[in-house]
């Protein structure tokens, strides 16, 4: 099975920051990878599909990028309603896998 | 609109059963596979199982392989998961979720199952 790692695993952020998140997987998947975010108490929201494509409806503030083993979620310019968990998810072979999450709070 | 509308999470006994139920709308159904993902308490996702829009392509997880059967009624817009055998780790909140561009594009929000005695 396709395992997948997140890094970090707790990030503190201010509004306006730049804030990166890590997902690496432990064997390539191309760039069959896809990042959502999960509010407390709510169900995930998709982000990013196929590495780096924006999904309907997400500000442009978000973007992803990498390819095969490694890949990025980048916010642009961290905003109030950002504050959430982030997960990686691979869709490379059956079954889905998701990463750990990477919980964003505030500094 | 898409919606996903989960239901029949409750409380159940260890080696237990239930069936959970998942109504959608606001997209035609039956050209969309559909999935199951759960969430324990404070913990991360994990994939349970899919089902294609046809029926035909049905895929476990490895935890629930044998315990756990997906099916769907294309007719009534609903998607199902029969759960026996149940146990504390099964404890969870399940989510169905479309799938779209290869992902869970649409989820629904969730129904918690708990299994204790």
């Amino acid at each position: 099975d396709i395992q997948m790692t997140q890094s970090p695993s707790t990030l503190s952020a201010s509004v306006g920051d730049r804030v990166t998140i890590t997902c690496r997987a432990s064997q390539s998947i191309s760039r069959w990878l896809a990042w959502c975010q999960q509010k407390p108490g709510k169900a995930p929201k998709l982000l990013i599909y196929k590495a780096s494509s924006l999904a309907s409806g997400v500000p442009s503030r978000f973007s992803g990028s990498g390819s095969g083993t490694e890949f990025t979620l980048t916010i642009s310019s961290l905003q109030p309603d950002d504050f959430a968990t982030y997960y990686c998810q691979q869709y490379n072979s059956y079954s889905w896998t998701f990463g750990q999450g990477t919980k964003v709070d505030i500094k | 609109e898409v919606q996903l509308v989960e239901s029949g999470g409750g409380l159940v006994q260890p080696g237990g059963s239930l069936r959970l139920s998942c109504a959608a709308s606001g997209f035609t159904f039956n050209n969309y596979n559909m999935n199951w993902v759960r969430q324990a308490p404070g913990k991360g996702l994990e994939w349970v199982s899919y089902i294609s829009s046809g029926s035909s392509t049905i895929y476990y997880a490895d935890s629930v392989k044998g315990r756990f059967t997906i099916s769907r009624d294309n007719a009534k817009n609903s998607l199902y998961l029969q759960m026996n055998s149940l146990r504390a780790e099964d404890t969870a909140v399940y989510y169905c979720a479309r799938e779209g561009e290869a992902v869970a594009d649409y989820w629904g929000q969730g129904t918690l199952v708990t299994v204790s005695s």
